[in-house]
């Protein structure tokens, strides 16, 4: 198995911009994870998806972000408009269930 | 709600020496805990896991980690540390829906 896949690997873009960040979960886990990672703040988790569906999503910080699962193979996260305080490292991971496997990151920088 | 405390944000240690680093957490249930490592500019690596059974664990590249319910830690440890071990440690606990509260991590250094 080719592991979580995310992309695109890196994401420069000016503020103001809208950012759209994928992730193919592996294969038969049916939970899907996001998480966003800063120096300051560390490791949060953003929302998760169980067979597609969004469970929990308090930790999204505002209406500019948004999430997907279309089907248990993709998911989204969309920033519209990205700010440059949302600059960070995007992990998204997948669960079997218990163990989370997480993606190599996608990083953003807003300018 | 369940939380972590890794109670060291940075800790150096001697190549060829031990390692532990510590973790506790705060669950009201039977806990599902969790060790990953994250080297610079990667993604975060499952170490190893603990679910039931027996409370010493092993896990990948040489490492173990001990759970002990008394005291609600789940200590990391390794024998003999390498250059290659320098990064940053999560711990993690979580529940049987498979969401997990990772600890803020604690950064190894490794000197030659």
């Amino acid at each position: 198995d080719a592991g979580v896949i995310q992309s695109p690997r890196h994401e420069v873009t000016e503020m103001g911009q809208e950012v759209t960040l994928r992730c193919k979960p592996i294969s038969g886990h049916n939970s899907l994870f996001w998480y966003r990672q800063t120096m300051m703040r560390g490791l949060e988790l953003l929302i998760y998806f169980n067979n597609n569906v969004p469970i929990d999503d308090s930790g999204m910080p505002e209406d500019r972000f948004s999430a997907k699962m279309p089907n248990a193979s993709f998911s989204t996260l969309k920033i519209q408009p990205s700010e440059p305080r949302d600059s960070a490292v995007y992990f998204c991971a997948s669960s079997s269930p218990l163990e989370q496997y997480f993606g190599p990151g996608t990083r953003l920088t807003v300018t | 709600a369940q939380s972590v405390t890794q109670p060291d944000i940075h800790i150096t240690v001697s190549e060829g020496a031990s390692l532990e680093l510590r973790c506790n957490y705060s669950y009201g249930a039977t806990p599902y805990l969790f060790w990953y490592v994250q080297s610079p500019g990667q993604g975060l690596q499952l170490l190893l896991k603990y679910f039931s059974g027996d409370t010493l664990v092993q896990g990948i590249k040489g490492f173990e980690a001990e759970f002990k319910r008394s005291q609600s830690s789940f200590n990391l440890r390794k024998p003999s540390v390498h250059w290659s071990d320098a990064a940053e440690y999560f711990c993690a606990v979580g529940t049987n829906a498979g969401k997990s509260t990772f600890g803020d991590g604690t950064t190894l250094t490794v000197k030659p």
